[in-house]
């Protein structure tokens, strides 16, 4: 089935400790997106990219690193942990950066 | 800066009637709109989309009425199920070239 995967569902994690979530879309979209969202926040964009090989930061990038090496897979690794990026993470593809992005299911990460 | 909004955070319906989410967006510039739908526990879902060149959009059981002229967008949803109760996203593009801007949410609630 044909959308955007992300792993893992949810996740408890130990402040300090390195953490990548991991997202794969199979519909060959060139633009890939992750957002935290928070209560009273709303969707906060926290990296992008346009197409693979390249990245770009959003509204609230510091604790964040993506890469992007090839078309399908988009992981976001926060180096160390802190409790202030507990949150729920979507990634989302669109077929570039102008058109309807498309959602994967959400990563729900707590931070103590 | 870019902002986009909607008028009110919650909308309370009867099963069977129309509802009416709004819209209002600040930058005349934008010419792609979206609406999207975010059950619980889920990840946004993309409902319906217009550009600028237009001014009406119809879908399953779903319009988008969009008036440049005050800057406003909405989502009408005919005959309302129990089902369509969740948060409703507008989103408009960045002319930044980065990504969609999106408002913080209207929550349908319907009762049968």
């Amino acid at each position: 089935i044909a959308g955007i995967t992300q792993a893992p569902t949810s996740q408890i994690l130990a402040a300090g400790r390195r953490m990548t979530l991991r997202c794969t879309q199979d519909m060959r979209h060139n633009a890939m997106y992750w957002y935290r969202q928070d209560l009273g926040l709303g969707l906060r964009l926290i990296h992008y990219s346009n197409t693979a090989g390249t990245t770009g930061k959003g509204e609230v990038p510091d604790g964040y690193s993506v890469s992007r090496a090839n078309t399908d897979d988009f992981p976001l690794t926060l180096a160390s942990a802190v409790p202030s990026q507990t949150s729920v993470y979507f990634c989302a593809s669109s077929p570039d950066s102008q058109e309807a992005q498309y959602f994967g299911p959400g990563t729900r990460l707590l931070v103590l | 800066g870019e902002s986009v909004g909607l008028h009110l955070p919650t909308l309370s319906v009867q099963e069977g009637d129309n509802s009416i989410i709004n819209c209002a967006y600040s930058n005349s510039a934008s010419d792609y709109f979206i609406w999207y739908k975010q059950e619980s526990g889920k990840g946004p879902q993309f409902i319906i989309d217009i550009r600028s060149n237009m001014d009406k959009r119809q879908g399953q059981r779903v319009t988008v009425l969009l008036n440049k002229t005050v800057k406003h967008l909405s989502l009408q949803i005919a005959a309302t199920q129990p089902g369509d109760s969740a948060v409703y996203f507008c989103a408009e593009n960045s002319q930044a070239g980065t990504a969609l801007i999106f408002g913080k949410g209207t929550t349908l609630s319907v009762s049968s």
